[in-house]
């Protein structure tokens, strides 16, 4: 079955500590994205990647990073120059990101929090 | 810039109840317009969308049309059962400029469905 998968379920993160969320699609899209989800809030654009080895900011990237060396993979690492990591992590995909009406696919999430 | 409100929540209602779900929006251009659901725990999934002015989209008996004059898409449902239980999202994708593929979302509105 196509679709997205995001790992792991759940991630603590320690002071000062990087850590990676994994982000994997066999849909066959070109474009990804990762969103953070805040309680009682709506989804905000870290970062987004229309093509391989391209990606854009989003409206809130200052603390985060990514890379896009494989078209099934998109990888978002929460840096220690994010001060308020815990949150809900969703990576999502659509087939080009060029168009106006199309429709994004979303992973299960990753949740994150801070020891 | 693009917004999207949705009415406040949360919403509890008995089962086969009548739902509507306010949602407006400010855009540039003629964005297309989105339904999402998030079960708990769970990433988001398409309910519904309309690209264009007066398009209603319908799935699993929900409805919402794209009033242009209004700037609204609300969601509606004539008969609402425990399994819709959920937090709602509205959101657009603006068209044109270098933003495509952006989704804007509202703060979501969590449905609560009574026996």
């Amino acid at each position: 079955d196509g679709g997205i998968t995001q790992s792991p379920k759940y991630l603590f993160r320690k002071e000062g500590q990087n850590v990676t969320l994994s982000c994997e699609q066999n849909l066959n899209h070109d474009a990804m994205y990762w969103y953070r989800q805040d309680p009682g809030q709506g989804l905000r654009l870290i970062y987004y990647s229309q093509i391989v080895n391209d990606f854009q900011k989003g409206d809130i990237a200052e603390g985060y990073s990514v890379s896009r060396e494989k078209k099934e993979s998109f990888p978002l690492t929460v840096t220690s120059a994010q001060k308020n990591p815990t949150a809900f992590y969703l990576c999502a995909s659509s087939l080009s990101g060029t168009s106006g009406s199309e429709t994004q696919y979303f992973g299960p999430g990753t949740r994150l929090l801070v020891l | 810039g693009n917004s999207v409100t949705q009415m406040e929540g949360p919403v509890t209602l008995s089962e086969e109840a009548f739902l509507t779900i306010n949602c407006t929006y400010t855009a540039t251009g003629y964005p297309s317009l989105f339904w999402y659901v998030q079960y708990p725990g769970e990433g988001l999934q398409l309910l519904l969308k309309a690209t264009k002015a007066d398009d209603k989209g319908s799935n699993k008996g929900f409805e919402a049309t794209y009033r242009k004059e209004t700037t609204s898409f609300h969601l509606e449902k004539g008969s609402v059962q425990v399994s819709d239980s959920a937090v709602y999202f509205c959101a657009l994708i603006r068209a044109g400029g270098t933003s495509y593929g952006k989704l804007t979302f509202g703060q979501g509105t969590i449905l609560t469905v009574h026996p």
